[in-house]
């Protein structure tokens, strides 16, 4: 079984200033994905980065990248220059691609950013 | 492009009630996930559709909840009778055959008095 551990309920930053939050995750699979999904109070789920656990490179999307470390499992999200709008929960997710893959999620991370 | 449609928004019943969620996913998408997200928690897989048939309903509360995708395309999630710790978001989402990226709808807030 996989599990996904977040273990920061709530981070707060200052706007323009840089936010990394902390995901773990637990498998024995080789082939899978990492997510990182923004969820705000509207309730929808947005995709903000994913990573391919076959690729070394970290992935990058704008002002969120990924710091991944495949032996310890940890796949963390950096967000540079925080703006008002990136206040929201976050949630990391791992995708196995077993026979017909599963999304499981974290329990979650509350990003709040203060002017 | 459309998104996941996902109706009601919002519902409250009381007690031993029923209720039923529905579900449009994006055209051409095989796979289907309704979550539960309670507060404060993250979403927990209720069960998967693939196309028309179920692939994982290994967390789904069998006893009360039901789950059908007629003609795998559109899917209704129910609860019958409803439990005061019913209350959450229910979450549908969508993805090409196999996945992985998964696309959300705006979720039902489903609340149990």
């Amino acid at each position: 079984a996989q599990t996904v551990t977040q273990s920061q309920p709530e981070m707060s930053v200052q706007e323009a200033e840089t936010v990394t939050l902390s995901c773990t995750y637990d498998t024995s699979e080789n082939n899978y994905y990492l997510f990182w999904y923004k969820q705000p109070p509207s309730r929808q789920m947005i995709l903000v980065i994913r990573q391919e656990a076959y690729k070394q490179q970290n992935a990058t999307e704008n002002r969120f990248s990924v710091n991944f470390q495949k032996a310890a499992k940890s796949f963390s999200l950096k967000i540079s220059d925080s703006q008002l709008g990136d206040t929201a929960m976050y949630f990391c997710a791992f995708f196995v691609t077993d026979s017909w893959g599963k999304l499981q999620f974290g329990a979650g991370t509350q990003v709040v950013v203060t002017p | 492009e459309a998104g996941v449609a996902q109706s009601p928004r919002y519902k409250i019943i009381e007690k031993r009630q029923s209720v039923a969620f529905w579900c449009n996913p994006i055209s051409g998408h095989a796979t289907l996930y309704w979550y539960q997200q309670i507060l404060g928690q993250g979403p927990k897989l209720l069960i998967q559709f693939q196309n028309n048939g179920v692939v994982d309903d290994s967390q789904l509360p069998k006893d009360r909840f039901s789950a059908e995708r007629l003609k795998g395309v559109d899917s209704t999630l129910k609860i019958q009778p409803a439990k005061l710790e019913d209350s959450a978001v229910y979450l549908c989402a969508s993805s090409p055959f196999a996945g992985p990226e998964a696309f959300f709808g705006q979720g039902t807030r489903l609340t149990v008095v």
